[in-house]
Parts: C-alpha cells; structure tokens; sequence
C-alpha cells in the first residue's frame, strides 16, 4: 500500500485565497483525521471522520475551514478565505482494522505544508 | 476528557546513551497509548502501543516503554541512542474503538557525539 498520500506538499498563496489540502486514506481504512501542526500550538486534531460521516469537528477552529468526505477513498480541508495565521503543516491521518486498538493505530501522510503570505 | 502532559520539550544526550522520554496521561478508564516519532519533514511514524496485558511494550528502532497505572505514566525508553534517533516524539493516548487520538506537545531529542 502506499499510505496516507497528501497533495500538495507544499503551498504559498496570499491572504484572502482559497486553499483546498487533498487526502487519500490506506484502502480499507474507515476512519480519517486532519491535525494541524504548529510550533505554537503543536498538533491539533481539526476534524475526524467515520465511515465518511464526520464525527467530530469541535477542533475545526472557524467557519472559514470546512472538510469532506465524499468517499471512503478521498477527504479535502478546505481554507476560505485563507489568513497568514493558516500557515502550518496540515497532516491526514487514517485508521482502521478490526478491533478497537487497529481502530485507534493512526498512519500519517507527509503533510502539506501551507504558507500564506 | 482524555489529555496528554509531556514536560520535557527538549533533551539532548550523547550517542551511546541511555534515553527515556516522560509522558503523563489523564483518563478515566483504562488508557490506550501510544508513542509515535517525526522526523523533519516527515509525518508520524508508531514507534509502540499498548492497550492491555504486559505493561512493558516493545517497539520498532530498539525502543520500548513502561505503563504504570499507579503513576498515569508511559514513558519512552532506549538504552543506548544512535544519531538517527534524533527526532521529534510524541505520547498519544486514546480511548479505544473509533475515538479520537489525543497528543501530548512533543519532546524534541538532540543526539550529541
């Protein structure tokens, strides 16, 4: 399998823009995370998803980012409009498997790290 | 709710070393926890899980850990670093089934010659 796959991997935009981050879980997987990574803040869970449906989006930190799920296989976060304080590193991460504990065994993309300018 | 305390936001040892990285948790039932490592420019790897039985759990790359219910600890060791451990780590508790992941702030490792 070639894991959690991301894209971009990185994004410089100015202010105001629209940015649309991409994940494609590991085939199988039915659960699906977005964190955001900061040095202030370090790593914040924004949103997950089960089963395509989302769960929990208390992290999600204003109305400006949204996320889907449209399929099992695809997930977009999405910045509009997008601010300088965005800028950090945006990781995918997806879990699954039979049992609670391969439920809660997360495996991270690379990341996309975003920039606004 | 489910938290994570790592106090030590940076450590630096020699090559050859022994390491062991704290973590503390908060959580009402029985924990599952985690430790995982990032390298720069890269995401989360697993190092090691535990969620019951034996409480002193073996890892990738040499590493092991302890839980102490007594002590709501799970703390990260090696007994003797390499370079390449220098690296980014990470205690992460959950609470089973198809919850969410809680990380700590991270513990970022210096390995000095």
């Amino acid at each position: 399998d070639a894991g959690v796959i991301q894209s971009p991997r990185h994004e410089v935009t100015e202010m105001g823009q629209e940015v649309t981050l991409r994940c494609k879980p590991i085939s199988g997987h039915n659960s699906l995370f977005w964190y955001r990574q900061t040095m202030m803040r370090g790593l914040e869970l924004l949103i997950y998803f089960n089963n395509n449906v989302p769960i929990d989006d208390s992290g999600m930190p204003e109305d400006r980012f949204s996320a889907k799920m449209p399929n099992a296989s695809f997930s977009t976060l999405k910045i509009q409009p997008s601010e300088p304080r965005d800028s950090a590193v945006y990781f995918c991460a997806s879990s699954g498997g039979t049992g609670s504990v391969g439920a809660n065994v997360l495996t991270f993309g690379a990341g996309s790290r975003l920039t606004v300018l | 709710a489910q938290s994570v305390t790592q106090p030590d936001i940076h450590i630096t040892v020699s090559e050859g070393a022994s390491l062991e990285l704290r973590c503390n948790y908060s959580y009402g039932a029985t924990p599952y926890l985690f430790w995982y490592v990032q390298s720069p420019g890269q995401g989360l790897q697993l190092l090691l899980k535990y969620f019951s039985g034996d409480t002193l759990v073996q890892g990738i790359k040499g590493f092991e850990a302890e839980f102490k219910r007594s002590q709501s600890s799970f703390n990260l060791r090696k007994p003797s670093v390499h370079w390449s451990d220098a690296a980014e780590y990470f205690c992460a508790v959950g609470a089973g089934g198809y919850q969410k992941v809680t990380f700590g702030t991270g513990t970022k490792l210096q390995v000095i010659p």
